[in-house]
């Protein structure tokens, strides 16, 4: 079975931190997403990568960077966090040939920015 | 604004009922999906189904696919308790290269 894990289940961090989110799968895949999902706004697409040290921007990339080194390894980074990226984070991956095959979700992790 | 839109929102049912809910979306695709999301959880993926299949089935699930009305639907027959989730269609857009969610059907089953 495919597994896809994510650093924290729960984070609190404060204004201005810079805050990292890990995301590991264990099956090889090519493609790994970051969606942040909000109560009334559904799954948003922050930034995917199609291998390794690629990367592209979703559709609420301000404020985020990321960062994939390593196939297994997509990390979310938060320059300097603010308050309304307080949210669920959630990391995907998906086999190759095109991503909009199935996707394999993390459990999330909640962060909350005070 | 979301090339998938679920309807409705919310349902509530007894278990033991079925349960339906529908996605619309906006552009051509490739495929579209339903996903199933367990409170404080991950998505986990349920069923694809291609734009050239009109209907597919999975264990108690049903999904059906109009590409003429841009349309699908998701039906969970004899619905359980532990059914209780919110249900997302996401699609894969022919043009596009990613997945693109709706914002989610919250299904609440009673005992």
């Amino acid at each position: 079975d495919v597994k896809v894990t994510q650093s924290s289940r729960y984070l609190v961090k404060r204004t201005g931190e810079k805050v990292f989110l890990e995301c590991v799968q264990d099956m090889d895949h090519e493609n790994m997403f970051w969606y942040r999902q909000d109560p009334g706004l559904g799954l948003r697409l922050i930034y995917f990568s199609y291998d390794v040290k690629m990367k592209e921007k979703g559709d609420i990339p301000e404020g985020y960077s990321v960062s994939r080194e390593k196939k297994e390894r997509f990390s979310l980074i938060l320059e300097s966090a603010s308050t309304n990226q307080t949210s669920m984070y959630l990391c995907a991956s998906s086999t190759s040939g095109r991503p909009g095959y199935e996707q394999y979700f993390g459990p999330g992790t909640r962060l909350t920015v005070t | 604004s979301q090339q998938g839109e679920e309807d409705p929102q919310a349902l509530s049912i007894q278990e033991g009922e079925n349960a339906t809910m529908n996605c619309s979306y906006k552009t051509s695709i490739n495929n579209l999906q339903w996903y199933r999301q367990n409170s404080g959880r991950g998505l986990v993926h349920l069923i694809l189904i291609r734009s050239n299949e009109r209907e597919k089935h999975s264990g108690r699930l049903r999904v059906t696919l109009d590409t003429s009305k841009k349309s699908s639907s998701l039906l969970i027959t004899a619905s359980r308790a532990a059914d209780t989730a919110s249900y997302f269609c996401a699609t894969d857009a022919a043009s596009g290269s990613r997945l693109t969610f709706g914002e989610g059907t919250q299904l609440t089953v009673n005992p």
